[in-house]
């Protein structure tokens, strides 16, 4: 157990719609990461924030947003959901206590979303 | 995009035996991670190689780095049936923003 948890762990949903996936990272983690895996893609990375505030971008759909709450949970809003858009997604974090980055990520159990 | 490739993306072999696999990269790193996923399940971090650093051991793995060569290998000793997973080196650029970037994988078997 890696301390990060996801939910729901499963979603099914049509495509046109819109759902939130949830991340509470290892207690005193002040960084957050989403990542999506999809067979054709594999593991990509999404959005980070660390301390409430984004960091880093990667290959985030304009469908896609983000957001880290002050109590440092995080939620990644997927919305006008395609067909596509079926994958695991996961959150990590890492302490983050400084800017110094080398940080183990933890990673959670991962939402299964599908689109149908 | 995908910063690395591994090698081989499958591998299956006889309980005892090591397992090798490889991984290459395209741009400068901070680290390099390597992490096992069971199917469909979550990433379990095996271990961390900074940038200055050319070889590490954890329990029966052995991770090597060489930055000239933009690669690395983890090997696993005397495998067991329990290794079967699939194993994603992970690079961390030099941005400092601590995101990786993920291998395709490998996808190993060990065999009882």
């Amino acid at each position: 157990d890696s301390g990060v948890t996801q939910t729901p762990k499963h979603l099914i949903t049509a495509t046109g719609q819109r759902v939130t996936l949830r991340c509470s990272p290892r207690s005193g983690d002040l960084s957050v990461y989403w990542y999506q895996q999809s067979l054709d893609q594999g593991l990509q990375f999404l959005i980070q924030y660390y301390n409430g505030e984004e960091r880093a971008k990667g290959n985030i759909l304009e469908r896609f947003s983000a957001q880290q709450f002050p109590d440092l949970h995080s939620e990644l809003n997927l919305s006008s959901l395609e067909l596509g858009d079926s994958a695991l997604y996961f959150c990590a974090s890492t302490a983050g206590r400084t800017m110094s980055f080398a940080d183990t990520q933890y990673f959670g159990p991962g939402t299964r979303l599908t689109v149908l | 995009s995908q910063q690395g490739e591994e090698d081989p993306q499958a591998l299956s072999i006889q309980e005892g035996e090591n397992a090798t696999m490889n991984c290459s990269y395209k741009t400068s790193i901070n680290n390099l991670q390597w992490y096992r996923q069971n199917s469909g399940r979550g990433l379990v971090h095996l271990i961390l190689i900074r940038s200055n650093e050319r070889e590490k051991h954890s329990g029966r793995l052995r991770v090597t780095l060489d930055t000239s060569k933009k690669s690395s290998s983890l090997l696993i000793t005397a495998s067991r049936a329990a290794d079967t997973a699939s194993y994603f080196c992970a690079t961390e650029g030099s941005s400092n923003t601590g995101k990786l970037i993920f291998g395709q994988g490998t996808t190993l078997q060990v065999k009882p």
